[in-house]
């Protein structure tokens, strides 16, 4: 069956990095997108982009540039999600989720903690 | 792009029907049939329950169902039970490869 499957939940100080990891099983993995959602302690989903899977373009959401890098590594089907110079505005709980044909998420990580607090 | 506006409770008691809205744009839900919605449990994956507006993934039970009009996409669930009580989020597509998911409804079942 498919299932992705998050890395742990993580404490940081402000200004370090993490990365975030979401493996993909139950499926050829480079025949789906996987995307990145956030969400924030008490508030919504926010859509953060997706990586493509066969040519490991990413896209990335308006106000998820720059600090936020979506990576692959295909021979272990592995999506990554990479938060560099951390801020307490970061804390939140990120999800994977793969899109396969239709322009929905049809399964989805666990999630992820991410915890920025010095 | 702002997100698409949902009622932030929704209740109801078992058995009744409930149904909760997700307004939008037109570059958003109005231009597109491809609206999808997803139940959240505390600690639980995810569980993506509509799509392409109306059509329900394989397993999901028929109590679910989506329409649309005009700007604003609609989740129905009919026959409440106990444990449809979670967060449900609605998401559109927003072309150029974008998305935008809703603000979320705690639905209650009294």
């Amino acid at each position: 069956q498919v299932q992705l499957v998050q890395s742990g939940s993580e404490l940081k100080k402000p200004g370090a990095s993490v990365k975030v990891s979401c493996r993909a099983s139950g499926y050829t993995f480079t025949r789906a997108t996987i995307n990145w959602v956030r969400q924030a302690p008490g508030q919504g989903l926010e859509w953060m982009g997706w990586i493509s899977t066969n040519t490991g373009n990413p896209t990335y959401a308006q106000g998820f540039t720059g600090r936020f890098v979506f990576s692959l590594d295909t021979s272990v089907s592995t999506a990554y999600l990479q938060i560099t110079s951390l801020e307490p505005d970061d804390t939140a709980v990120y999800y994977c989720a793969r899109t396969s044909g239709t322009y929905a998420y049809d399964y989805w990580g666990q999630g992820t903690l991410v915890t920025v607090s010095s | 792009q702002s997100a698409l506006t949902q009622p932030a409770s929704v209740s109801g008691s078992p058995g009744q029907s409930i149904t909760i809205s997700c307004t939008g744009t037109s570059n958003d839900v109005g231009n597109y049939n491809l609206v999808s919605w997803y139940q959240f449990h505390p600690d639980k994956a995810p569980k993506f329950i509509i799509y392409e507006g109306s059509k329900r993934p394989s397993g999901i039970s028929n109590r679910f169902s989506g329409s649309k009009s005009g700007n604003t996409a609609s989740l129905t669930i009919s026959g409440l039970q106990a444990e449809d009580e979670a967060d449900y989020y609605c998401c559109s597509y927003a072309g150029g490869g974008t998305y935008v998911f809703g603000t979320g409804t705690k639905v209650t079942v009294l």
